[in-house]
């Protein structure tokens, strides 16, 4: 079965600095996607940034961008510029390849708080 | 923007009664789906549904869970007789049914479900 381990429950950063986030995960499989969600207090989870396995080009998606090392399983996500909005829980999810639907396997998450 | 929405935010039961949970999808979405958090624990995934039955569900889901779209636009998780370790926060997420990694799943805001 995949896992998803995320070693930080907390995390903060000052406002303007940069912040990275840990993520790994264990997989057998060799296609997959992984993605970094954002949950603010009391909202919903919502999308920061998706990585196909087979790319080897990590993602970027105007401040946050990731370190997708496919060989160490690891899929860690750099926050540049860190904005009091982006104080959330950050999760880090991981799905197989194949079928539209098969369901997302997430990590515990880390909170973020941004120091003004 | 189009938004899932869970309804109620929070939801007290005693042991033993019956809940039902309510989610509105993203209009044009094809794919539904529920997840739960016990505090402190990952998000874990219970059950995903298209066109109008199960497509997929978790070991968790046993007989006491049912999921029903009873209408165009409603999704419903309902436990017949809940247990403490059902308190959770209950999400429903909801995607178009893309191929890849374009197949995003929009989550709601959670419901908690408090059992006493």
């Amino acid at each position: 079965a995949q896992t998803v381990t995320q070693s930080q429950p907390e995390m903060s950063v000052q406002e303007a600095e940069t912040v990275t986030l840990s993520c790994t995960y264990d997989t057998s499989e060799s296609d997959y996607y992984l993605f970094w969600y954002k949950q603010p207090p009391s909202r919903q989870m919502i999308l920061v940034i998706r990585q196909e396995a087979y790319k080897q080009q990590n993602a970027t998606e105007n401040r946050f961008s990731v370190n997708f090392q496919k060989a160490a399983k690891s899929f860690s996500l750099k926050i540049s510029d860190s904005q009091l909005g982006d104080a959330a829980m950050y999760f880090c999810a991981y799905r197989i390849y194949g079928g539209a639907n098969t369901p997302l396997v997430f990590g515990k998450g880390t909170r973020l708080s941004v120091i003004a | 923007e189009p938004e899932v929405t869970q309804t109620p935010s929070h939801q007290v039961t005693q042991m033993g009664q019956e809940v039902i949970l309510r989610c509105v999808p993203i209009s044009n979405h094809l794919y539904f789906y529920w997840y739960r958090q016990i505090l402190g624990q990952k998000v874990e995934f219970l059950v995903s549904f298209y066109n109008n039955e199960i497509s997929e569900k978790s070991e968790i889901f046993d007989d006491q869970f049912s999921v029903e779209r009873p209408d165009g636009s409603n999704f419903t998780l309902k436990i017949r007789s809940t247990k403490l370790e059902d308190s959770a926060m209950y999400f429903c997420a909801s995607s178009e049914g893309l191929a890849g990694v374009g197949n995003i799943q929009y989550f709601g805001a959670g419901t908690r479900l408090s059992v006493l």
